[in-house]
């Protein structure tokens, strides 16, 4: 089974705070996401990353930003946290090859974050 | 524009049938996903359709129509364990095809 896994369930940060989500997965999966859900909204892409060093803005990158220097491991960086980023980080990966089911996402158990 | 509507909250028995629906308006279309969340869990795949029709796979079934934009998520045999939020995800052209586009979820919530 692929496991994706997220450093934290739960996260306390105060405004302006730089803030570090870290997610591994250990499939050898080329394409990384990170998402944020809310209520009402569903899922929302962050950044999207497809290869080591690659990235890709998704919808709402905006006061984000990611790295990825292994393959295995991907991180969502807040700059300087804000009471708006308080909300739900999921992390999830696929595979280009995986094509019985068209590659579906893998999802990490999420970090739910809370900035005060 | 990209767009996935889906009822927010359903109400079924134990034992009953239940279909969620999900309409979908997104540019391109490389399949349609549905995920199944209970609260405080990650998202787990259910079921892919990229063809029109149905999709078997034991209690839960999924129904593709393209020229319409919908499907649909049939349950049968609901059991208590089936309380959770369905997903409805489309993955489209963006991305070099790996953007998947997600409704708002319909909570599900089974009664005995």
């Amino acid at each position: 089974d692929v496991k994706v896994t997220q450093s934290s369930r739960y996260l306390v940060k105060r405004t302006g705070e730089k803030v570090f989500l870290e997610c591994v997965q250990d499939m050898d999966h080329e394409n990384m996401f990170w998402y944020r859900q809310d209520p009402g909204l569903g899922l929302r892409l962050i950044y999207f990353s497809y290869d080591v060093k690659m990235k890709e803005k998704g919808d709402i990158p905006e006061g984000y930003s990611v790295s990825r220097e292994k393959k295995e491991r991907f991180s969502l960086i807040l700059e300087s946290a804000s009471t708006n980023q308080t909300s739900m980080y999921l992390c999830a990966s696929s595979s280009w090859t995986d094509s019985s089911y068209n590659s579906p996402l893998h999802f990490g158990n999420g970090t739910r974050l809370t900035v005060t | 524009g990209q767009n996935i509507d889906q009822p927010t909250e359903m109400t079924a028995t134990e034992g009953a049938i239940v279909q969620i629906n999900c309409t979908y308006q997104t540019s391109g279309f490389n399949g349609l996903f549905w995920y199944q969340q209970h609260a405080g869990e990650a998202p787990t795949f259910l079921s892919y359709n990229v063809l029109d029709g149905l999709e078997e796979k034991g209690r839960f079934s999924s129904f593709l129509s393209r020229s319409k934009g919908y499907s649909y998520l049939l349950l049968k045999e609901l059991q208590m364990k089936d309380s959770a939020s369905y997903l409805c995800a489309v993955r489209d052209e963006d991305n070099y095809g790996q953007n998947f586009v997600f409704g708002p979820g319909t909570r599900l919530s089974v009664l005995p």
